[in-house]
């Protein structure tokens, strides 16, 4: 069974940083792309970031280009996002995503349960 | 990047069809065929129902299904039942980037 257990969030004032984590089980990880979608409280879907099986590739959405570093160790089967100068519209549940494919199609085939990042003052 | 176009919410009764649009741009939805969408039931998380426009993964109903058509795809939701009440995303990867529908809740009245 492919499990995604995510952890990292917490509450965090306007400016500062936070790292996410997903520990991946159940499944090959280093054959599969993974991604972050984030969903703030109460809102839609929004994709995050994307990396494709061995990091060479890195895609992010425009709101977070340039602040969200994510990243890789298939060795431990993680997932990492670094959250810089954090603003409150990054305030969301943050799940972290299967892809399907070793590159990254865009078609999400198991969630975790999500972290949830605050940011308030 | 801009979120696809969804309705904001369907309804049915048990046993009808319905059908939730989602429209893009020709740079996402018309272009690629990388077309998938997800069944959120409140308070969990998402679930993959619809990959590569029409295709299901194993263990969700036929009776889900969906179709492209320029830069519009849809999402038919057939014999509907009361588990069905949820709220749909389309998504449509584009490259670099993947875009999401603003969601559609459908009721089952």
């Amino acid at each position: 069974e492919v499990q995604l257990v995510e952890s990292g969030g917490g509450l965090v004032q306007p400016g500062r940083s936070l790292r996410l984590s997903c520990v991946a089980s159940g499944f090959t990880f280093d054959d599969h792309a993974m991604h972050w979608v984030r969903q703030a409280p109460g809102k839609g879907l929004e994709w995050v970031s994307g990396i494709n099986w061995n990091s060479g590739t890195k895609d992010y959405a425009d709101s977070v280009k340039g602040r969200f570093t994510i990243s890789r160790d298939n060795a431990k089967n993680s997932l990492h996002l670094d959250m810089n100068s954090l603003r409150a519209e990054d305030m969301a549940l943050y799940y972290c995503v299967k892809d399907i494919a070793v590159y990254t199609s865009g078609w999400f085939d198991s969630w975790g349960q999500g972290t949830l990042v605050t940011v308030s003052s | 990047q801009s979120a696809l176009t969804q309705p904001r919410s369907v309804s049915g009764s048990p046993g009808q069809s319905l059908t939730i649009s989602c429209t893009g741009i020709s740079g996402d939805v018309g272009k690629y065929n990388r077309v998938s969408w997800y069944q959120q039931p409140p308070g969990t998380a998402p679930r993959l129902i619809i990959y590569d426009v029409s295709r299901r993964p194993s263990g969700v109903p036929d009776r889900f299904s969906a179709s492209k058509s320029g830069d519009t795809a849809s999402l038919t939701i057939s014999g509907l039942q009361a588990d069905d009440e949820a709220d749909y995303f389309c998504c449509a990867s584009a490259g670099s980037y993947v875009l999401f529908g603003g969601g559609t809740k459908v009721a089952v009245l």
